[in-house]
């Protein structure tokens, strides 16, 4: 079944960088646009970024533009979201997230499963 | 960016009961929504795609419906397993935005 598993998270000082991992099993990687979704603690979902299926594409939330990049490898089947100059606010948990339909552009499509997730908590 | 705003922010309910969460999109965004169901401690389960379309393995119970501004999840008779928080997310344009969330206690 489609399994996708988060791995990277953990404690980083203020300003500070981490990438996340996400790696991807259970379908065909390379036919689907990838998502990361945050959700600070205690609080609702935030959309971060997206990938098209062949790594064309790239959108993202404004909050972490310029310091977030999202990039996949379909020979590995794994996403990444590279995160610098990290911030108190950017505390959450990082899900990766599949598009539900392949082939899409990536706004007109639902996120279909998502991850467990990874804890990222930036303190000093 | 499109707001999207969930009413109520909480709701207490019985098992049996019949429950409807609505959801208002800032600008129309004609059928590009949908509702993720989460669990504590757990990542979001979608339900319902494109504003009324069942999500695979989803129960018949759940249901939604609008197009527009206006959209509601209904769920028809509520199951103890029911008991989560429910959030709306519209897909007509980047960035991707989600309601705040609906809390769906039992009485």
């Amino acid at each position: 079944q489609v399994q996708l598993v988060e791995s990277g998270g953990g404690v980083v000082q203020p300003g500070g960088s981490l990438r996340l991992s996400c790696a991807a099993s259970g379908f065909t990687f390379s036919s689907y646009g990838m998502h990361w979704v945050r959700q600070a603690p205690g609080k609702g979902l935030e959309w971060v970024a997206f990938i098209r299926y062949d790594g064309s594409n790239k959108y993202y939330a404004d909050s972490v533009k310029g310091r977030f990049t999202i990039s996949r490898d379909n020979s590995k089947n794994t996403l990444y979201l590279q995160m610098n100059s990290l911030r108190a606010e950017d505390t959450a948990v990082y899900y990766c997230a599949k598009d539900r339909f392949p082939y899409s552009s990536g706004w007109d499509n639902w996120f279909d499963p998502w991850g467990q997730g990874t804890l990222v908590t930036v303190s000093s | 960016d499109i707001q999207m705003t969930q009413s109520p922010s909480s709701v207490s309910a019985s098992v049996g009961d019949r429950v409807t969460i609505t959801c208002r999109a800032s600008q129309g965004i004609s059928s590009w929504l949908a509702w993720y169901q989460q669990k504590p401690g757990k990542a979001p389960k979608l339900l319902i795609y494109a504003a009324s379309s069942l999500q695979s393995g989803v129960p018949s119970r759940f249901s939604g419906s609008g197009s527009g501004t206006d959209f509601t999840l209904t769920i028809s008779s509520l199951q103890p397993e029911d008991f989560a928080t429910y959030y709306c997310q519209q897909a007509n344009s980047f960035p991707h935005t989600f309601g705040q969330g609906t809390k769906l206690e039992i009485k």
